[in-house]
């Protein structure tokens, strides 16, 4: 089993949808959430971050974090054709805990 | 935040080459890393790029395909040597502040072995 499980997509959805974005993950020393958006030819920009459990949202992205079923959810609401792009959950312990990704879910928003 | 730069951006080399890939960030981070991006795929961890002694690397990559230097808390570069088709990738640095663990990434380099 892989420590974090990321569903590739890829995901198509038309513009103004709200997006879900899920990850599950086996550690539970897991205690740093991130979401990173990667354009295509770009490297990934930190999106979201969040310390342990509960939600957090900044403008149309709210991150959740549920450690008792180890799940980290991203939403986006009133998707851009913009917002198309790989997603990549990752997580850490922190410390010494090195960062862990995962496989990235491809979405795509049509006009 | 912290913004990182990487140069060159993109490469075409010739098998049996080496190539160094420099990575700049623009205040201090407590850790520095490479990553491996094939296409399409997730990202695999090279190194960890430790100041001023070796770098501490992963399972499957070793020291003399990819020497990586350190010298200071910004600065930090990367060697793809005696270069194969199959070393063909994006090559990511990455920085971490210590404080909250945030982790970014510089915009890579495109590595293309003929």
């Amino acid at each position: 089993q892989k420590e974090v499980e990321q569903d590739p997509g890829p995901l198509s959805v038309p513009e103004g949808a709200i997006v879900s974005l899920n990850c599950t993950y086996s550690n539970s020393a897991f205690q740093y959430f991130m979401w990173y958006r990667q354009y295509s030819r770009k490297g990934p920009e930190l999106l979201m971050y969040t310390y342990s459990s509960g939600n957090k949202e900044d403008g149309r992205f709210t991150a959740q974090v549920d450690k008792s079923s180890k799940y980290i959810s991203l939403f986006i609401r009133d998707s851009q054709p913009s917002d198309s792009a790989t997603y990549l959950c990752a997580m850490t312990g922190g410390g010494g805990f090195k960062t862990i990704f995962g496989a990235g879910t491809r979405l795509f928003v049509k006009a | 935040s912290a913004v990182i730069s990487q140069k060159p951006s993109r490469d075409i080399c010739q098998r049996g080459t080496s190539l160094t890939i420099q990575c700049q960030v623009d205040s201090q981070v407590t850790m520095m890393f490479w990553y491996r991006q094939q296409p399409g795929q997730s990202l695999t961890l090279i190194a960890t790029a430790n100041q001023g002694s070796e770098a501490t690397y992963e399972s499957g990559f070793v020291i003399d395909k990819f020497p990586i230097s350190r010298p200071n808390l910004t600065f930090s570069t990367l060697t793809v040597s005696n270069m194969s088709p199959e070393d063909s990738s994006i090559y990511l640095c990455s920085g971490m502040t210590g404080l909250d663990n945030e982790q970014f990434f510089g915009p890579g380099t495109r590595l293309t072995v003929l």
